[in-house]
């Protein structure tokens, strides 16, 4: 089954705790990326990568890092978490430029 | 950058009634235009796109979207309402890279028995 997995779905952490939260598709497609979703805010577009090893940033890239070592992986990695980091996560990967995103099913974080 | 905006961040209608949608974005060039649906912990599902061609656009579960360039405009409806259908729609549209996109604040959809 074609699919876009996030892990771990739930995830509470303190203050300036690294974390990582993991992103994994099986479609062979070469465009992911990642948003947070906030109340009354819609979903924005934190950062995206075309292929291996080209990422670039979105709209609020601040206090985030990306890597893209394999085609299939796409990591986000908060190094020092803070409370406005609290939010709902989501990985998505797309095919070919005009095609829609294939959502991964959230990661909730916390961050006190 | 763009950005879109949509219309009523809730809107109640009884089942079998008329669900209209509204979404505006702001582009000098016609972007790429899709609708997804949001249940309950879960991701987003795409209901329909416009890319190009055929203006109308059908999509599942008996949604359909028209692009209007000159307004502006990618409302979504469906002609009956189904309690099923009680979910969050966003409106998004993507530039011409497929690289960025660019997500309204979402409508809450309510439908009453």
């Amino acid at each position: 089954e074609a699919q876009v997995t996030q892990n771990p779905r739930y995830l509470i952490t303190v203050t300036g705790k690294k974390l990582t939260v993991t992103c994994s598709q099986n479609m062979n497609h070469e465009y992911m990326s990642w948003y947070r979703q906030d109340p009354g805010l819609g979903l924005r577009q934190i950062y995206y990568s075309m292929n291996v090893e080209v990422t670039d940033k979105g709209d609020v890239p601040e206090g985030y890092k990306v890597s893209r070592k394999e085609k299939r992986n796409f990591p986000l990695i908060l190094e020092s978490p803070s409370p406005n980091q609290t939010s709902l996560y989501f990985c998505a990967s797309r095919g070919s430029y005009n095609s829609p995103l294939h959502f991964g099913n959230g990661t909730r974080l916390t961050v006190t | 950058a763009q950005s879109v905006t949509q219309l009523g961040s809730h809107v109640s209608v009884s089942e079998g009634a008329l669900v209209l949608l509204r979404c505006n974005y702001s582009s000098s060039v016609p972007p790429y235009l899709f609708w997804y649906v949001q249940y309950p912990n879960q991701g987003l599902q795409l209901l329909l796109k416009y890319t190009t061609g055929a203006t109308l656009v059908k999509g599942i579960n008996g949604f359909e979207a028209e692009f209007k360039k000159s307004e502006t405009s990618f409302h979504l409806t469906k002609p009956s309402a189904h309690m099923s259908d009680a979910a969050e729609y966003f409106c998004a549209v993507s530039d011409a890279t497929g690289n960025q996109f660019y997500f309204g604040t979402g409508t809450s959809l309510t439908v009453i028995p």
